[in-house]
């Protein structure tokens, strides 16, 4: 069984610091790992993903993640947060034992704000 | 915008009572997803197609739940005697069977049960 841990339910940062959200997996086979970002009353929009191939992986919005195997971390980072980066963010896992199927579990969220 | 189009985007139904949500993915997407999103959470799996085959279900997905595609297009999701506690956030997201695995989402429909 795969599972996500979000490391934060609440992070606060000022104007131009630097964002970084906090992502830890468990999967049993190689992960597709992904970054949602949420904005209130909307949908999920697609960060950036990790598939295969280059570990650090660059979204929109600024916004990249680096996959590290080792510590089974997937941290997503800004270096200059503006204040429409303010949402939940959401990151979450996939692929199952045979590959082929791209349920996603997500960890429960982190809400950034961003202060003036 | 071709993208993942749920209606309605908001529902607020007495306990007891049945409702039906609908989603049209992206036309070209051959797998459909339903997720439930309750406050403070994220969001939860429920259910996927493949075309118009239900491959999977959650535990989650009570005998209240059933959910159709037919003709492998849109998808209908039906609650029936609904409860305070199916009030939340449904989400539902497409994505191909090859290629790229992201999934993409629609806005939602948020059920209210009074």
């Amino acid at each position: 069984a795969q599972s996500v841990t979000q490391l934060g339910s609440h992070v606060s940062v000022s104007e131009g610091a630097l964002v970084l959200l906090r992502c830890n997996y468990s999967s049993s086979v190689p992960p597709y790992l992904f970054w949602y970002v949420q904005y209130p009353n909307q949908g999920l929009q697609l960060l950036l993903k990790y598939t295969t191939g280059a570990t650090l992986v660059k979204g929109i919005n600024g916004f990249e993640a680096e996959f590290k195997k080792s510590e089974t971390s997937f941290h997503l980072t800004k270096p200059s947060a503006h204040m429409s980066d303010a949402a939940e963010y959401f990151c979450a896992v996939s692929r199952d034992s045979g590959g082929s199927n791209y349920k996603l579990t997500f960890g429960k969220g982190t809400l950034l704000t961003v202060n003036p | 915008d071709t993208g993942v189009s749920q209606d309605p985007r908001h529902k607020i139904t007495k306990r007891g009572q049945n409702v039906t949500f609908r989603c049209d993915p992206i036309s070209e997407h051959n797998r459909l997803y339903w997720y439930r999103q309750t406050l403070g959470q994220g969001p939860e799996f429920l259910t996927y197609f493949q075309n118009e085959a239900q491959l999977e279900k959650s535990r989650l997905l009570s005998d209240r739940f059933s959910a159709e595609r037919p003709k492998g297009s849109f998808s209908t999701l039906e609650i029936q005697r609904t409860e305070q506690g199916d009030s939340a956030m449904y989400l539902c997201a497409s994505s191909l069977v090859a290629g790229s695995p992201e999934a993409f989402f629609g806005q939602g429909t948020r059920l209210t049960v009074v």
